[in-house]
């Protein structure tokens, strides 16, 4: 495995599931970030771990919970989501946190669709 | 408030053509900005640039950055039918917290 890997990929929940993503790093980075991707909006920005301690949590509804339990692991648990929830979730991770000008390198992203 | 601002929103050309992108900023604190392209779901890194006027360059691929004007440009030179995707920038800046602002990007196709 190289880089950074999600799972799973695609995701199809009912408003009443809970589920998790999962990323996984490999190329021994110490931040790694959640970011959202709807259609026709930039990619925001969700939740930044560094060194496994939350940095910044950009005012993310709470049916979002994130869990970082050590540097190279990051999970999403999502709880009685809405449908506007659907969106491509991607992970991202940096050597050092962003302002250090550090290169982020993006996961395949998870396909969510919520109904 | 911080922003990213990508033009045009979409383009379509033919092989063999050259095409200009670009990206205009507002950020509090500007460290950097950085370009990626997205082609089906994970964006890969294309250029970072910090100082003005220095060009960095990756075959057909090159990129400006103004930090007067608050702007860069992404050159593609030869466009090839590979090279139709979405081009995303994004400005790292502070204000509070570090954080990266993305532009909603450029859809770029190109034709055979």
């Amino acid at each position: 495995e190289t880089g950074v890997t999600q799972t799973p990929r695609h995701l199809v929940m009912g408003m009443t599931n809970k589920k998790s993503l999962k990323c996984e790093q490999h190329l021994g980075h110490n931040a790694m970030y959640w970011y959202k991707q709807s259609a026709k909006k930039p990619l925001e920005l969700m939740f930044v771990y560094n060194f496994k301690e939350q940095t910044e949590n950009n005012s993310v509804p709470s049916r979002f919970s994130p869990e970082c339990p050590n540097s190279s692991h990051l999970f999403l648990h999502l709880h009685t989501l809405q449908p506007e929830d659907s969106a491509l979730y991607l992970c991202a991770s940096s050597q050092a946190l962003a302002g250090a000008s550090e290169t982020q390198y993006f996961g395949p992203g998870t396909r969510l669709l919520v109904l | 408030e911080d922003k990213v601002v990508q033009s045009p929103l979409s383009l379509v050309v033919h092989e063999g053509d050259t095409v200009t992108l670009n990206c205009s900023y507002e950020v509090t604190n500007f460290r950097s900005l950085l370009w990626y392209k997205q082609e089906k779901k994970a964006p890969t890194f294309l250029f970072m640039l910090t100082s003005s006027g220095i060009e960095k360059k990756s075959g057909r691929l090159s990129s400006i950055l103004d930090k007067k004007e608050l702007f860069s440009i992404l050159n593609i030179t030869a466009t090839q039918t590979g090279d139709s995707a979405v081009y995303l920038c994004a400005v790292e800046g502070f204000s509070g917290t570090y954080k990266y602002i993305f532009g909603t990007g450029t859809r770029l196709k190109v034709l055979a």
